[in-house]
């Protein structure tokens, strides 16, 4: 099976600290995804990776950063955290080529006082 | 752009009962559909899927068909059990640039009571 990890399920922070999530896949997955769930709004994208040290923009970029230096790992970084990036982070993977059927890891609530 | 629709929730039913939850989507082109269910403290995970029109996409039980004259891909299960509560996401896929990605709708949460 899939396996895709994340470094903590809940966070708090204070605001203006730098956060880092760290995701890590074990199926050598090409892809990885960073997204945020909020009610009312379901999961937007907020970054891709479609290779190590590959990136791209998602829907909702600003105030945040990535990181991939390993296939199996994908790090979102908050330069510098806000109340209004309270949310829960879910990472993904996919197989490159599948990227419709996306693996979830378990989520990260994190909560910026 | 493109864009999915489902519908809001709860969606409260007992054991047995008979569920749809509609989902209908604006696309260009021609998008895979799929269904995502989150249970309980968990990540999403891909329920079913289909790639394209009249295609039907079934899992557990749940069905889900490809309606281009609709635009719909409207979620159905006969009889729902207690496990089945959960969260569920309509989504399409598409290719933008080069790469595949995911577009979710909000989420439908399912409450099945024994």
């Amino acid at each position: 099976d899939v396996k895709v990890t994340q470094s903590s399920r809940y966070l708090v922070k204070r605001t203006g600290e730098k956060v880092f999530l760290e995701c890590v896949q074990d199926m050598d997955h090409e892809n990885m995804f960073w997204y945020r769930q909020d009610p009312g709004l379901g999961l937007r994208l907020i970054y891709f990776s479609y290779d190590v040290k590959m990136k791209e923009k998602g829907d909702i970029p600003e105030g945040y950063s990535v990181s991939r230096e390993k296939k199996e790992r994908f790090s979102l970084i908050l330069e510098s955290a806000s109340t209004n990036q309270t949310s829960m982070y879910l990472c993904a993977s996919s197989l490159f080529g599948e990227a419709d059927t996306q693996y979830f890891g378990p989520g990260t609530r994190l909560t910026v006082l | 752009g493109n864009s999915v629709t489902q519908m809001e929730g709860p969606v409260t039913l007992s054991e047995e009962a008979f569920l749809t939850i509609n989902c209908t989507y604006t696309a260009t082109g021609y998008p895979s559909l799929f269904w995502y269910v989150q249970y309980p403290g968990e990540g999403l995970q891909l329920l079913l899927k289909a790639t394209k029109a009249d295609d039907k996409g079934s899992n557990k039980g749940f069905e889900a068909t490809y309606r281009k004259e609709t635009t719909s891909f409207h979620l159905e299960k006969g009889s729902v059990q207690v496990s089945d509560s959960a969260v569920y996401f309509c989504a399409l896929g598409w290719t933008n640039t080069g790469f595949q990605k995911l577009v979710f709708g909000t989420g439908t949460r399912l409450l099945v009571s024994p």
